[in-house]
């Protein structure tokens, strides 16, 4: 599986875009990139995934660049609410042992 | 609607005891999963199974044993806890494989 890099933590302004990249330079053609966040100490919680193509959903917008070796996750228009452990992965969709979490980025939203 | 439901949420066991977490979801999901969380090193698969009466190893499954006797619900085992074991545990579940999983809140375990 490809192996992810994420800056530790990071810092955003309340109402700005937080922009959370990700590095997955070694991702084979059928590896897909999730995100996932985690506030606090609750369960994570899906965010959004993609192949090749960007995505967008009601929570953020995923860019994957040409080559696929790296990620950003597009927060629109952060909010305090949005301060939790964010983790990229990528994952073969046919071997479920192989989809592991790193330890992420922190994100501070602050006001 | 409950999603996916742990129990319990809280535990404190002592060295050599045993017990069982709990894992329920109500989405008609083939696949569910065990995780550990330690700090500072994100979550680690300790068993899935990809469908009632199935199991499978993951990362890290010494120590651990698991059932799926039914499709909603997954079970982890202690059969002799040790401290090495004190962890926040999470179960998730997913309609397939790579599809998104759905995380409950957590089981957090202090073994003495």
């Amino acid at each position: 599986d490809a192996k992810t890099t994420q800056p530790t933590s990071m810092d955003c302004a309340e109402g700005r875009a937080a922009n959370l990249p990700c590095n997955h330079s070694t991702i084979s053609g059928n590896e897909y990139v999730y995100w996932y966040r985690q506030i606090h100490s609750q369960g994570p919680q899906y965010i959004i995934h993609g192949l090749k193509n960007n995505e967008t959903n009601e929570m953020a917008s995923l860019i994957i660049t040409e080559d696929r070796k790296s990620s950003t996750l597009i927060l629109p228009h952060a909010t305090l609410r949005d301060t939790a452990v964010y983790y990229c992965f990528a994952g073969d969709t046919g071997t479920a042992s192989k989809l592991t979490f790193g330890t992420g980025t922190r994100l501070q939203v602050t006001l | 609607n409950a999603g996916v439901t742990q129990t319990p949420k809280f535990r404190v066991l002592k060295t050599g005891q045993s017990m069982t977490l709990l894992c329920a979801q109500d989405m008609n999901h083939e696949y569910m999963y065990w995780y550990r969380q330690d700090p500072g090193m994100g979550l680690r698969l300790i068993h899935y199974s990809v469908g009632e009466g199935t199991t499978a190893k993951g990362e890290v499954p010494d120590g651990y044993n698991v059932s799926r006797l039914k499709k909603q619900n997954f079970l982890l085992g202690l059969e002799s806890a040790a401290p090495s074991q004190t962890s926040v545990y999470f179960c998730a579940s997913s309609l397939e494989v790579g599809q998104p999983q759905h995380f409950g809140d957590g089981t957090r375990l202090s073994i003495l």
